[in-house]
């Protein structure tokens, strides 16, 4: 049973450009919803998360929005960069601690 | 600060031999996790200990796996014997014990089993 579910699988953006990437997720037990960001060669390393008290979060160019009632999350990059260039992951997390990914997004972003 | 170190990171190893891959978490966390990152199946969560306690082994994908924590400063993922469908990215990662902290997660041990 996947409890995350992350789309699309693969983006390409022209730079300036927005990409957005969405997930959902089936517990509603879930109180925590990271994004992580991982280069190649790298482990994945935190980028922004959002609590389900709030509906967006913004960091510079990088933006959460959360549906709690439809169980969604997404991440918009504003003015995206060629240095964005990376496999993005949702997860979600709860009372454990332990967190649970997404797929992965792989995007590319065009000079 | 030193984050997550994981050794070895490259490991090539014939089918049938023994791997461990072992682990410093950040010191003063409390929680270390293994994923298993692969193209087909993403990044699964393997095994997660608490206070060096295992918590939930249920991602731990046969009796071939195990893993160890013996202090709060160690941990080691183990495959015996090794086959060529467990070649895939290790990472360790550690966090502050609860919910909603971030899990900062080592660059990976690449193991390939031939």
């Amino acid at each position: 049973q996947q409890q995350v579910k992350q789309s699309p699988q693969s983006l390409i953006v022209q730079k300036g450009g927005i990409s957005i990437i969405n997930c959902a997720y089936e517990n509603t037990a879930f109180d925590y919803f990271p994004w992580y960001q991982q280069f190649p060669g790298k482990g994945p390393a935190l980028l922004i998360a959002i609590r389900p008290d709030v509906s967006e979060k913004k960091e510079g160019r990088f933006t959460i929005s959360f549906n709690k009632s439809a169980k969604q999350f997404s991440l918009h990059i504003m003015d995206s960069q060629p240095g964005d260039s990376a496999t993005y992951f949702c997860a979600v997390g709860g009372n454990t601690g332990k967190l649970i990914f997404g797929q992965g997004t792989t995007l590319q972003v065009k000079p | 600060d030193a984050g997550v170190i994981q050794s070895p990171r490259h490991e090539v190893t014939e089918m049938g031999q023994e791997v461990t891959l072992r682990c410093k978490p950040i010191s003063g966390h409390n929680s270390l996790f293994w994923y298993r990152q692969t193209m087909m199946r993403g990044l699964e969560l393997l095994i997660y200990f608490n206070n060096n306690v295992p918590i939930d082994d249920s991602g731990m994908p046969e009796d071939r796996f195990s893993a160890k924590m013996p202090n709060a400063s160690f941990s080691t993922l183990k495959i015996q014997p090794s086959e060529p469908r467990d070649s895939a990215v290790y990472f360790c990662a550690s966090s502050p014990q609860g919910t909603g902290n971030t899990i900062y997660f080592g660059e990976g041990s690449w193991l390939t089993v031939v």
